[in-house]
């Protein structure tokens, strides 16, 4: 268990609201990164964090922004939701060599 | 640009058979490479890696075979067990933040 939760874990949301997800670790690691899964595609970065208010691009970055105020605490925010944005996102944190994964929050944008 | 490509969506194995599982990657700057296992409705979890400089690396059940000049990676399961039956991601880095996925390949082990 890496101590990463996420919240919400589900939610549904109409297009062109806001809508913030949170990731919260427990173990004070540097690196944090928020994920999408979506079938035939795995898993894309959107954004990731080296350090507090040290953000950096993914490769699928568009349409979404992030902040990290804390340490363990890595915000993924859509400004403006679309239904491409359907989708499950992960947080993850890096341990040594290796990502550690929480447990997903699946969102629906209508 | 799909650096990391798993050309096979699904895999079926007769429980206690071998499973193997395939990645390729593109980018030959990358110098680990890990494999993920993947329940429905879970966070993917850590299996096995391993780094550049190996061409093996061993974890109990679990083998990792790297081929840097073919620029491919396989994942040897066995026994195949029915508990092993999940999505597996193979992933890679290049000494850097950034982490790269394949599409991920669906194993069903047969009792």
């Amino acid at each position: 268990d890496a101590g990463i939760t996420q919240s919400p874990r589900h939610k549904v949301t109409e297009t062109g609201t806001p809508v913030t997800l949170r990731c919260h670790q427990t173990e004070n690691h540097r690196y944090m990164y928020w994920y999408r899964q979506d079938p035939g595609h795995g898993l894309r970065l959107i954004h990731y964090s080296y350090g507090v208010k040290d953000t950096d691009k993914g490769e699928v970055s568009d349409g979404y922004s992030v902040s990290r105020s804390k340490t363990e605490d890595f915000l993924l925010t859509l400004e403006s939701a679309t239904s491409s944005q359907t989708s499950v996102y992960f947080c993850a944190i890096r341990g040594g060599y290796e990502q550690y994964f929480g447990p997903g929050t699946r969102l629906t944008v209508t | 640009d799909q650096q990391v490509k798993q050309n096979s969506p699904s895999l079926s194995v007769q429980e206690g058979r071998i499973s193997i599982l395939n990645c390729d990657y593109t980018n030959s700057m990358f110098d680990y490479f890990l494999w993920y296992k993947k329940y429905p409705a879970e966070g993917p979890t850590f299996l096995i890696s391993i780094s550049s400089i190996k061409d093996k690396n061993e974890d109990g059940r679990f083998t990792v075979f790297l081929n840097k000049s073919a620029k491919h990676l396989s994942l040897h399961i066995v026994p195949s067990q029915p508990g092993d039956s999940a999505v597996y991601f193979c992933a890679a880095s290049a000494i850097g933040n950034q982490f790269y996925f394949g599409t991920g390949t669906s194993l069903t082990v047969i009792p």
